[in-house]
């Protein structure tokens, strides 16, 4: 079974540009969340999806920050414009709400880097 | 609100010797628990959960963790590391209602030395 895809694997911009990460979670997933990693720190939720609704993007930077979820399986999370504050690892993770475990599959993570 | 404190963000032991890292957690609900490992340049692993029932949890790799309500733990140990157990170790917490909202510790910084 394949895991949670995530592209880029890196991603060095300047500031003030965009950027996009993509995501395809694991089959049959229906809830998909991005955290954010800064360096030397634990992973910090920035929206979580249920489908296609976002159910809790109360950590979501709504003035650079958007995110989707079309058809309710891949997901793209875009910044614009970049801050050099932005640099972090951002990672992408499905689970199924069914399982009842509350076990989350991550991604390897999308580095960014904002020169 | 969650939260978790990892109490320590550096240990460094040597090869073949027992290791313990320390987790508390802070909420007003029954949780979910667990850790997880991240090698360099990768994702998140889980290594083992604590839902209901026996405290004392069994995970990969030789890990096993214990859960304390009364002193609001979740510690790490493993009796004997190796080399490749190097790694940033993640303590979380979600609350037992099935939102499945992790809320994670800072990490530890495991560091074997031979």
């Amino acid at each position: 079974e394949a895991g949670v895809v995530q592209s880029p694997r890196y991603k060095i911009i300047e500031k003030k540009q965009p950027v996009a990460f993509w995501c395809n979670p694991i089959s049959g997933h229906n809830t998909l969340y991005w955290y954010r990693q800064n360096l030397g720190q634990g992973p910090e939720l920035l929206i979580r999806y249920e489908n296609e609704e976002a159910v809790d993007d109360s950590q979501l930077p709504k003035d650079r920050f958007s995110a989707e979820r079309l058809k309710g399986v891949d997901s793209t999370l875009k910044i614009q414009p970049a801050e050099l504050g932005d640099s972090a690892v951002y990672l992408c993770a499905s689970s199924f709400s069914g399982s009842g475990t509350g076990e989350l599959f991550f991604g390897e993570g999308s580095r960014l880097t904002v020169l | 609100a969650q939260s978790v404190t990892q109490l320590d963000s550096q240990v460094p032991v040597f090869e073949e010797a027992p290791v313990e890292l320390r987790c508390n957690y802070s909420s007003s609900v029954s949780v979910y628990l667990f850790w997880y490992v991240q090698y360099p340049n990768q994702g998140l692993q889980l290594l083992l959960k604590y839902l209901s029932g026996s405290t004392l949890v069994k995970g990969i790799n030789g890990f096993e963790a214990e859960f304390n309500k009364s002193q609001t733990s979740f510690h790490l140990r493993k009796p004997s590391v190796h080399i490749s157990d190097t790694a940033e170790y993640f303590c979380a917490v979600s609350d037992g209602g099935g939102a499945q909202k992790l809320v994670f510790g800072q990490g530890t910084r495991l560091t074997i030395n031979p």
